[in-house]
């Protein structure tokens, strides 16, 4: 059974960093693109970053990049986002996402159940 | 970025009706689509992918067609449990994109 269980959510001010984690079971994360997509309290979904299967090339959203990186460990199964210079507008429910295949043409067909960042002096 | 455009925005309905919410996409993106349901407080649940591939386990009352910029989510004989906002997400090049979300209530 596919699971993904993040942590590392908080209180942050604006500014502070943060590392979101994403622990995986049930398949092996690096042979599966997994994706980072946020949602702000009441709003929609946004994609914030992607990594690959093989290979592990990364992508961002515009909206981050510079101060976002998102990365995995294979030997832990588990998938991270560091979060620096953190913004009001970056307050939001962050799911780790898995993908159907290892590439980016793909769609996400398993969520996570999110962590909360609130960015708040 | 590919701009996603949803509509409607909301509306209301009733158990039984059959529901069209379509998705446009600013630029062509094949049969790159997916659509995704999300309940108050849970994860999104992926319905449909390459624009109208049903997910294992969803229910057949859900359909998708579509391709290229324009694309439409059905549902027939809407269901209790269909009350919920419905995105579509192109995955067709990054950065991924989602539309703004249409929210089915109930009437």
């Amino acid at each position: 059974e596919v699971q993904l269980l993040e942590s590392g959510g908080a209180l942050v001010q604006p500014g502070g960093s943060l590392r979101l984690s994403c622990v995986a079971s049930g398949f092996t994360l690096n042979t599966y693109a997994m994706s980072w997509v946020r949602q702000a309290p009441g709003k929609g979904l946004e994609w914030v970053s992607g990594i690959s299967g093989r290979g592990g090339n990364t992508y961002y959203a515009d909206s981050v990049k510079g101060r976002i990186i998102i990365s995995r460990d294979d030997s832990k199964s588990t998938l991270y986002l560091q979060m620096n210079s953190l913004r009001a507008e970056d307050t939001a429910v962050y799911y780790c996402a898995k993908s159907v295949g290892s590439t980016s043409s793909v769609a996400i067909d398993f969520w996570g159940q999110g962590t909360l960042v609130t960015v708040s002096s | 970025a590919i701009r996603m455009t949803q509509s409607p925005s909301s509306f209301s309905a009733s158990t039984g009706d059959r529901v069209n919410i379509t998705c446009r996409a600013s630029q062509g993106i094949s049969v790159y689509l997916a659509w995704y349901q999300q309940k108050p407080g849970k994860a999104p649940k992926l319905l449909i992918s390459a624009a109208s591939t049903l997910q294992s386990g969803v229910p057949s009352r859900f359909s998708g067609s579509g391709s290229g910029t324009d694309f439409t989510l059905t549902i027939n004989c809407l269901q209790s449990e269909d009350f919920a906002t419905y995105f579509c997400h192109q995955y067709y090049t990054y950065p991924w994109t989602f539309g703004q979300g249409t929210k089915v209530e109930t009437k």
